[in-house]
C-alpha cells in the first residue's frame, strides 16, 4: 500500500514552454501532498504544500506563478512549470500525506528545459 | 537555520566495513519525527525509518541500526557488514507539528568490492 506515482518520469521541452507534472496517491487519499525540487547533488527542498480543495502553501522564494499548483482531488496534485528556462531544470519530486501524516515519495520527475 | 545537518558530505568504505552516518538535528519543539531516507542512483527515495521524539530506544532492523539521543540531538545510523547495493545517497530529515519535512544534506555512501 501507500503507493505514489509521477507523471512523467522525465521530460525535455523547449524554453518558454510550460510543463505539467502529475502526482498521484494511488492506494490511499492524500488530503495534503507536498512537492520538492532537488538539484543534482544537492538536498530536496520543499517548494509547496497541496491542500486538496484550497490553495497551495509556497515556502519563501519559491515563486506561485511560476509553479502552479492544483490539488483538485484527494488523489491528484499537479505542477505546472509555467514558461520554463534552463534554471527550471531539475528533479521534481511530490509526497502525500498518509493517515499518520507520514510522507509516501513519488519516483521524480527529471525535467531538462533547453 | 539548518534544522538538520549531516556533516559527512562523501563516505567512501569496502566491502563489510561498517559505516555510521551522522544527523544533528535541532527544534523547539517537544513532539517530532525524524526519519532517514536512502536515495538510490535511480533517484526514488526509500523510506528507512521513523521514530518519534518520545522514543529513544534504538532500533536494529537488519544490518541497520539506529542510535537517537535527545541530550545530543542526534539520530545516527550505521550500516553493518557494508554491501554494494548500499551505495546511495542517506538523507536525515526531520518533521516538526507543520508536518514539513526538513532534509539535511545528505551523504554520499559508496561501498566499493
Amino acid at each position: 500500500g501507500a503507493v505514489v506515482s509521477q507523471h512523467p518520469s522525465r521530460v525535455i521541452c523547449k524554453s518558454g514552454t510550460s510543463v505539467k507534472i502529475e502526482c498521484r496517491s494511488l492506494d490511499f487519499q492524500a488530503t495534503t501532498m507536498f512537492w520538492y525540487r532537488q538539484f543534482p547533488k544537492k538536498s530536496l527542498m520543499l517548494m509547496a504544500t497541496s491542500n486538496e480543495g484550497s490553495k497551495a502553501t509556497y515556502e519563501q522564494g519559491v515563486e506561485k506563478d511560476k509553479f502552479l499548483i492544483n490539488h483538485a482531488s484527494l488523489t491528484l496534485s499537479t505542477l505546472t512549470v509555467t514558461s520554463a528556462h534552463p534554471e527550471d531544470s531539475s528533479f521534481y519530486i511530490c509526497s502525500a500525506a498518509g493517515a499518520y501524516n507520514e510522507q509516501f515519495f513519488g519516483p521524480g520527475t527529471r525535467l531538462t528545459v533547453l | 537555520a539548518q534544522k538538520v545537518t549531516q556533516a559527512q558530505t562523501e563516505i567512501s568504505v569496502v566491502e563489510k566495513e561498517d559505516v555510521t552516518l551522522d544527523c544533528v538535528y535541532e527544534t523547539r519543539d517537544t513532539t517530532y519525527y525524524l526519519f532517514w531516507y536512502k536515495q538510490p542512483p535511480s533517484g526514488e527515495l526509500v523510506f528507512l525509518i521513523r521514530r518519534n521524539s518520545f522514543d529513544e530506544q534504538n532500533e536494529i532492523s537488519g544490518r541497520y541500526s539506529w542510535n537517537f539521543q535527545k541530550s545530543t540531538s542526534s539520530f545516527n545510523f550505521t550500516i553493518t557488514a557494508s554491501q554494494v547495493v548500499d551505495s546511495a545517497v542517506y538523507f536525515c530529515a526531520l518533521s516538526e507539528d507543520d508536518y514539513k519535512l526538513s532534509f539535511g544534506a545528505g551523504t554520499t555512501v559508496t561501498v566499493r568490492a
